[in-house]
């Protein structure tokens, strides 16, 4: 079935620093993929996707292409700023249409 | 727009009694997810409705789980009798369509501890 793993964390990072968080996936078909982020309290929120191999999602600085080839697609982001603190999650769009998560990765930066 | 809609955000009770949550998705969504997210895990899908019939219930616990979505708009998911394995933040969202490059849409979810 559809898996999707991402790099353990926590990850703590300095102001400015670069970020890179490692998701691979495993799946049949031609998935779409998905990075996700939840602040503290809060629901998911759709940070960038990326639905066919080469496509690069990009928001808010945050970057991932979507490599077939690898069956990866890491979250990267230059400079991170302190309110980029929150939980990151990669996800799986399916042939059957249902979003199949990774465990996520809480990022802390600090000031 | 308004987002999805979940009540209440936190719920505590006993094991072996019931509980029930609600959830209004974002206006004209005709799909509705509802997710079960375990501490310092990603969420699970525990059913899938399109309008108002599922579409996707294999993970549900269906001797104490039930969900319905009567009127294809709002939602609620009943547990009952709830276990100590139960606490978690049952998540909804929703969709405009279905489909592998659809946006699920999130509400904050409902946190359930069960003493």
């Amino acid at each position: 079935g559809d898996s999707v793993t991402q790099m353990e964390g926590p990850v703590t990072l300095s102001e400015e620093a670069f970020l890179t968080i490692n998701c691979t996936y495993t799946a049949t078909g031609y998935p779409s993929l998905f990075w996700y982020v939840q602040y503290p309290g809060e629901g998911l929120q759709l940070l960038l996707k990326a639905t066919k191999a080469d496509d690069k999602g990009s928001n808010k600085g945050f970057e991932a292409t979507y490599r077939k080839e690898t069956t990866s697609f890491h979250l990267e982001k230059g400079s991170v700023q302190v309110s980029d603190s929150a939980v990151y999650f990669c996800a799986l769009g399916g042939s059957n249409y249902k979003l199949t998560f990774g465990k996520g990765t809480l990022l802390t930066v600090n000031p | 727009e308004a987002g999805v809609a979940q009540s209440p955000r936190y719920k505590i009770i006993e094991k072996r009694q019931s509980v029930a949550f609600w959830c209004n998705p974002i206006s004209g969504h005709a799909t509705l997810y509802w997710y079960q997210q375990i501490l310092g895990q990603g969420p699970k899908l525990l059913i899938q409705f399109q309008n108002n019939g599922v579409v996707d219930d294999s993970q549900l616990p269906k001797d104490r789980f039930s969900a319905e979505r009567l009127k294809g708009v709002d939602s609620t998911l009943k547990i009952q009798p709830a276990k100590l394995e139960d606490s978690a933040v049952y998540l909804c969202a929703s969709s405009s369509q279905t489909g592998s490059g659809q946006p699920q849409h999130f509400g904050d979810g409902t946190r359930l501890s069960i003493l």
